[in-house]
């Protein structure tokens, strides 16, 4: 059972590129999350999908997008990196009732030069 | 903004010692209240839930709840090296209809 699965582990970027971030879940989890971790600021809601279908922003959206591709999978996408986004990106699930109990995927290093 | 406040740290206990951890949050309505541990270079993972006043006990961990005054604390006892990890506090703020809210963290050393 591999829970919540991020690809890719790390990356870098020149300022003004592009990427998307993978995330899969299996365990037909409703709720799904976008997370950055930044040094002295704990983990930042970026964007959340409460279920199949729909998407919210969290404290952090600016410079981001998401798709809620099916019940499985959530993606994060940076359409032109900044440095400021430098940061460990963390994907979650959940089961929904009441976004409680987090599983978190592995994590991913992002590096914007 | 709903808050939720945790002392950064290091806190540093000797071997074997009680390590306190504390959190206070500012929305009243606040129902279910975790404990998230994260190791370096590693993904969080939850350790501890409570939802009522009072203590819940699992091991050598305890969480107590004290809604009246709002706050949360974690207490480890007889400490170990492999403790030694990142202490997340979330709490489900707005009576669960919004996602989890994070503290920053308090950083624990356990020291041999």
């Amino acid at each position: 059972n591999a829970g919540v699965t991020q690809t890719p582990k790390f990356q870098v970027l020149k300022t003004g590129q592009s990427m998307t971030l993978q995330c899969a879940q299996d365990m037909n989890h409703n709720s799904m999350y976008w997370y950055r971790q930044d040094p002295g600021m704990g983990l930042r809601l970026i964007y959340y999908s409460a279920s199949e279908g729909t998407t919210d922003k969290g404290e952090v959206p600016n410079g981001y997008n998401v798709s809620r591709l099916n019940k499985r999978e959530f993606s994060l996408r940076l359409e032109s990196a900044a440095p400021s986004q430098t940061s460990v990106y963390f994907c979650a699930s959940s089961d929904g009732q009441g976004y409680e109990k987090l599983f978190f995927g592995s994590g991913t290093q992002l590096s914007v030069l | 903004q709903k808050e939720v406040e945790q002392n950064s740290g290091p806190l540093s206990v000797p071997e074997g010692a009680i390590a306190s951890l504390n959190c206070t949050y500012s929305d009243r309505g606040s129902q279910s209240f975790f404990w998230y541990r994260q190791y370096s270079g590693k993904s969080p993972e939850l350790i501890m839930s409570i939802y009522s006043n009072g203590d819940k006990e699992d091991g050598r961990f305890t969480a107590q709840l004290n809604k009246a005054s709002q706050y949360v604390s974690l207490l480890i006892r007889d400490s170990q090296p492999s403790d030694s990890a990142t202490y997340l506090c979330a709490v489900n703020v707005n009576s669960g209809n919004t996602p989890l809210v994070f503290g920053k963290g308090t950083r624990l050393s356990v020291i041999a």
